[in-house]
């Protein structure tokens, strides 16, 4: 099956700091999306972003699809951006199943 | 915008009682899905619904789960005799379409269900 691979794992950064988050997929997508899991446990839609580049406010993504990775971008961290942030995606030749990374984990220290 | 609301956001049930976790999908969406993450871990797919039935399920839904379409709004999981390893929050996602183009697929808040 598709490998869907995210890193860092963690990442622990000072407030104001700036971050990338990487996705690398094995195979080709139809969809792909950005989550951002707070603390609470819920899962907010950040991106849909199959090819391209999208900005909103301080976070932007990149998907190279033909490359098979996306990048999300966070500037000027502040401690609400801490929690989980996954990438989920889908094939054309598996329906419309969202298959989700591992997820990065992140920390804003004040 | 539009949400998709699950109820209730937290259930505790004693081990081989059922439980129903609801769903409203928005309202134009037409495709629904249940996914399960167990605390600690990656968010894993259990099934989709389209068109009054199940389009696709992963091995994780077995003949213990099952889910409905009640009426014009709601979207239901039930699990009928529920396991302790079945303590997970279940998130409800519904899309315009099959492939989710232009928005994406839209995620409830969870129901976080733990079983005693």
């Amino acid at each position: 099956g598709i490998q869907v691979e995210q890193s860092p794992p963690d990442l622990i950064l000072q407030e104001g700091a700036n971050s990338t988050l990487r996705c690398n997929f094995s195979d080709s997508v139809n969809n792909l999306q950005w989550f951002h899991q707070n603390p609470w446990g819920q899962l907010i839609n950040l991106f849909y972003i199959p090819s391209g580049t999208k900005q909103n406010g301080r976070l932007s993504a990149t998907t190279v699809a033909t490359e098979r990775y996306s990048l999300l971008y966070i500037s000027s961290s502040q401690t609400t951006d801490s929690g989980v942030y996954f990438c989920a995606l889908s094939l054309y030749n598996q329906g419309g199943k969202l298959i989700f990374g591992q997820g990065t984990e992140l920390s804003v220290k004040p | 915008e539009p949400e998709v609301t699950q109820t209730p956001s937290h259930q505790v049930t004693q081990m081989g009682q059922e439980v129903i976790l609801r769903c409203v999908p928005i309202s134009n969406h037409l495709y629904f899905y249940w996914y399960r993450q167990i605390l600690g871990q990656k968010v894993e797919f259990l099934v989709s619904f389209y068109n009054n039935e199940i389009s696709e399920k992963s091995e994780i839904f077995d003949d213990q789960f099952s889910v409905e379409r009640p009426d014009g709004s709601n979207f239901t999981l039930k699990i009928r005799s529920t396991k302790l390893e079945d303590s997970a929050m279940y998130f409800c996602a519904s899309s315009e379409g099959r492939y989710a183009k232009a928005r994406g697929y839209t995620f409830g808040s969870g129901t976080r269900l733990t079983v005693v």
